[in-house]
């Protein structure tokens, strides 16, 4: 089985403040790792993911990722947050023989101007 | 940029009701699925649908859950008897085809089902 945990709720951040978004993962074999964010009234959309290669990932809007194998982390950062970064983010992982991710609960991200 | 679209964003039904949520997803993909997100819970897989049939289903999926592709275009979620605990927040998704897909999603922006 797979699983993921996000075990923020919510992250608070200054405006100009580094982000992070903390996800661990769960799977058999190698992981296929995913963030999504979700705006108010819109659906995810996809930002970044992890196959193989570098452990940092960078993916859209100045947002990347750290794979971690032996902390079994996936953990979303970027190094200046903005008040628009306010939103709704999702960490997913799947494993090589299944087209099926699983999500986390997700971590509301709120930037104070 | 195309999108997946669904319909209707947001819908308010008594329970033992039928509804059906729609979807159309992005024109070239093949691999569509349902997720549903309870208020403060993870979302969650339902069913996935490819070549005309349902190709993985989890334990949510149960008899009274049924998937469709009417008419080429559209996808369709029909819940048949609805209770209370279906009350969520309902996401279409597709993705495209091709060995070069690592299997990122294209989501809709969800129909809430309120069941009353």
């Amino acid at each position: 089985a797979q699983s993921v945990a996000q075990p923020e709720d919510q992250v608070n951040v200054a405006e100009g403040n580094p982000l992070t978004v903390k996800c661990t993962y769960s799977v058999s074999g190698n992981p296929y790792l995913f963030w999504y964010v979700q705006y108010p009234n819109r659906g995810l959309q996809f930002l970044l993911k992890y196959i193989t290669g570098d452990n940092l990932v960078k993916g859209s809007y100045g947002f990347e990722a750290e794979f971690n194998k032996s902390q079994t982390s996936f953990h979303l950062k970027k190094p200046s947050a903005l008040v628009s970064d306010s939103a709704l983010y999702f960490c997913a992982v799947r494993s090589g023989g299944s087209y099926i991710p699983t999500f986390g609960r997700g971590t509301s991200l709120i930037v104070h101007p | 940029e195309p999108e997946v679209t669904q319909t209707p964003s947001h819908q308010v039904t008594q329970m033992g009701q039928e509804v059906i949520l729609r979807c159309v997803p992005i024109s070239n993909h093949l691999y569509f699925y349902w997720y549903r997100q309870i208020l403060g819970q993870k979302v969650e897989f339902l069913v996935s649908f490819y070549n005309n049939e349902i190709s993985e289903k989890s334990e949510i999926f149960d008899d009274q859950f049924s998937v469709e592709r009417p008419d080429g275009s559209n996808f369709t979620l029909k819940i048949r008897s609805t209770k209370l605990e279906d009350s969520a927040m309902y996401f279409c998704a597709s993705r495209p085809p091709g060995v070069a897909n690592t299997g990122e999603l294209f989501f809709g922006e969800g129909s809430r089902l309120t069941v009353l």
